[in-house]
């Protein structure tokens, strides 16, 4: 089974600022199937990219992913007050397609 | 527009079973793969199930195996979870969630809450 170890658990950020998020995998991740998702109180979790540094549909170019093997981040150039979220990382390879941890976005 | 509708889930006691549904609608359902996903009270995400377009190629996390059956009818647009013996720690938010061909979700309803409690 492959792990994914997300850092930091939680980010204190201020809008406007960059903020980077990093998923660290217990074994290489075959092609890049690495996805990040985005998750708001009370909401289900929004696909952000895919294939590491694919933008879903309609996600804004703010939102940029990166890394291959086993380490992968994904960077929010220029933060917006909706940004702030839970982010998860989860790799669709080899199953059990297992998810990160997840890295709390709050306002500084 | 794609609607990933759950319903099923309630309150069961330890040992016990429930079955979720999942209704699809606005794309062709018999052409994507599909998952489900848990989420406990307050924690992460964890991947449960999977189940390919055709019920050909399905998978489980080691969690659920033995326990949870994924099964789907494409004429129905439906997806289904049969989970038995149940447990505390089985306590969540199961969503649904259609796969891309490469498996990432692109699309979750809005889940489903399951309680385990005597």
């Amino acid at each position: 089974e492959i792990v994914l170890t997300q850092s930091p658990g939680t980010l204190s950020l201020s809008p406007g600022e960059r903020a980077t998020l990093s998923c660290r995998a217990s074994q290489s991740i075959s092609t890049s199937y690495l996805a990040w998702y985005q998750q708001k109180p009370g909401q289900a979790p929004r696909l952000l990219i895919y294939g590491a540094s694919s933008r879903a549909t309609g996600i804004p170019d703010r939102f940029s992913g990166s890394g291959s093997g086993t380490d992968f981040t994904l960077t929010i150039s220029r933060l917006e007050p909706e940004d702030f979220a839970v982010y998860y990382c989860q790799q669709y390879g080899r199953s059990p397609y297992s998810f990160g941890q997840g890295t709390k976005l709050e306002i500084k | 527009e794609v609607q990933l509708v759950e319903s099923g889930g309630g309150l069961v006691q330890p040992g016990g079973s429930l079955r979720l549904s999942c209704a699809a609608s606005g794309f062709t359902f018999s052409s994507y793969s599909m998952n489900w996903v848990r989420q406990a009270p307050g924690k992460g995400l964890e991947w449960v199930s999977y189940i390919s377009s055709s019920s050909s190629t399905i998978y489980y996390a080691d969690s659920v195996k033995g326990r949870f059956t994924i099964s789907r009818d494409n004429a129905k647009n439906s997806l289904y979870l049969q989970m038995n013996s149940l447990r505390a720690e089985d306590t969540a938010v199961y969503y649904c969630a259609r796969s891309a061909p490469l498996r990432y979700l692109t699309d979750w309803g809005q889940g489903t809450l399951v309680t385990v409690s005597s």
